[in-house]
């Protein structure tokens, strides 16, 4: 059973601070990663996606890069802003049979502060 | 390009009333529908998902419903809820067929129930 873990629970840095989310997953036979942004009473909204045989994706100041075999996917945030404060989480597709669902970890909360 | 809309955005309703909510996708066709529920301090925990109009999976025994009457609508349902069915309940869709395995996932806004 594919297990989605994420390092910290909470982060708080201040504004203008580069840093690094933590996803690790159990079962590395995967399709994709998915990053997803939620801020409070809203839904997801898709940050990156990474195929299974990519290595990494960036979109503007977000770059997730993608180590399959060790199961680790980090999301990295330049010049952080307060606006990027939010919960982000990771998402994993297993390939083969049951690759219908997302396997969701539970998030961390980011604050930035001004 | 795509949206995905979700009504009422929120609802108060009583232990053992009906529940229904609706989830429609524009811009696409033959999409994959999903039904999460997320609640406090919890993850996101998938409900149901669909593949076609009146196809129906079921990922946990509970107090809900799904159909899909129609392409691109969604709707989750009970006939009485409980007070455990309190929580926020998402729909997404992605692209369907086997490349749609490498599609993203999108979100709706939601639905915040409260169960009195």
């Amino acid at each position: 059973k594919q297990e989605v873990t994420q390092i910290p629970a909470a982060l708080s840095v201040p504004e203008g601070e580069n840093l690094v989310l933590n996803c690790s997953f159990t079962d590395s036979a995967i399709y994709n990663l998915q990053w997803f942004r939620q801020d409070p009473g809203k839904g997801l909204t898709s940050l990156l996606l990474i195929q299974s045989s990519q290595r990494e994706q960036t979109s503007g100041r977000l770059n997730a890069s993608l180590d399959k075999s060790s199961g680790r996917s980090t999301l990295y945030i330049a010049a952080s802003q307060p606006g990027d404060s939010a919960t982000y989480l990771c998402a994993v597709r297993r390939s083969g049979g049951s690759n219908y669902k997302l396997t969701f970890g539970k998030g961390t909360l980011l604050t930035v502060n001004p | 390009s795509q949206t995905i809309h979700q009504w009422p955005a929120t609802l108060v309703q009583p232990v053992g009333s009906p529940l229904s909510l609706e989830c429609t996708v524009e811009g696409t066709s033959n999409p994959n529908l999903y039904w999460y529920r997320q609640a406090a301090g919890r993850g996101l925990q998938l409900l149901f998902y669909s593949v076609g109009i009146g196809q129906i999976s079921s990922e946990v025994p509970q107090n809900l419903s799904a159909s899909r009457p129609q392409d691109r609508q969604f709707i989750l349902s009970s006939k009485k809820l409980l007070l455990s069915d309190s929580g926020f309940y998402l729909c997404a869709w992605r692209g369907g067929g086997l490349a749609g395995s490498y599609n993203e996932q999108f979100f709706g806004p939601g639905t915040r129930l409260t169960v009195l």
